[in-house]
């Protein structure tokens, strides 16, 4: 079962349109981390935000927001203002305490297309 | 501070042949992990080392193997390509350390086509 999902695989927007990336996880631990990393077409991943399980605190970055949500299993991304930089994919991955070390499980991501 | 770099950035082999890419992580670094990234299957986690030392292993055959040397550089390799093989091969390092997950910072991958 994926432990990742994000179930919009692509999404268009108009510039200075506010959207959402839905990102949903499955684990059965209660220790966990949560990040977003940013995929732009050079291809490279960019981090965006480490969130761990008992941190419930929404947080707000610029026109960027995370709302982390454990009673549904969501960490959701949302882009205030679209703008045409913001094309990219974004991925939404987990990690589990219960491994030593770092193994992250990526979602399949979501291909953000913002329109001029 | 310099980021991760991977070489080469682009590679054209054959079936059968067999191939080894090189990361180099963000000074300070001792974690660095390894991912493969296809249209099909997205971003899968391949291995991590730590400290010289393979830390986790992803589900992939055994032809995926790698190495990490003192100075914290890795390298993957590849052998007997398969066509599947052609993807994206990211590397990924972190400050690393026990029970701790850091955030992952990334390279630009090598891009991997087997004919």
């Amino acid at each position: 079962a994926q432990k990742v999902t994000q179930a919009q695989t692509e999404i268009s927007v108009v510039e200075k349109e506010d959207v959402t990336l839905d990102c949903v996880y499955e684990t059965r631990d209660t220790t966990y981390y949560l990040f977003w990393y940013k995929q732009p077409p050079s291809g490279e991943l960019v981090f965006l935000i480490r969130r761990n399980s008992f941190d419930e605190q929404n947080e707000i970055s610029g026109r960027y927001s995370w709302n982390f949500q454990k009673s549904t299993s969501s960490f959701n991304f949302t882009i205030t203002a679209s703008q045409v930089v913001d094309s990219a994919v974004y991925f939404c991955a987990l990690s589990e305490a219960r491994n030593t070390g770092n193994q992250f499980y990526f979602g399949t991501g979501t291909s953000l297309t913002v329109i001029p | 501070k310099a980021g991760v770099t991977q070489t080469p950035r682009y590679l054209i082999k054959t079936r059968g042949q067999q191939v080894t890419l090189s990361c180099s992580p963000i000074s300070g670094h001792r974690s660095v992990s390894w991912y493969q990234q296809t249209p099909g299957q997205g971003l899968q986690f391949l291995f991590e080392y730590f400290s010289e030392t393979q830390r986790n292993k992803g589900n992939f055959p055994g032809r995926f193997s790698g190495r990490q040397f003192s100075n914290s550089r890795s390298e993957m390799n590849v052998s007997t390509l398969e066509l599947g093989d052609s993807a994206l091969y990211l590397c990924a390092s972190s400050l690393g350390g026990l029970a701790v997950t850091n955030e992952q910072f990334f390279g630009p991958g090598t891009r991997l086509t087997v004919l």
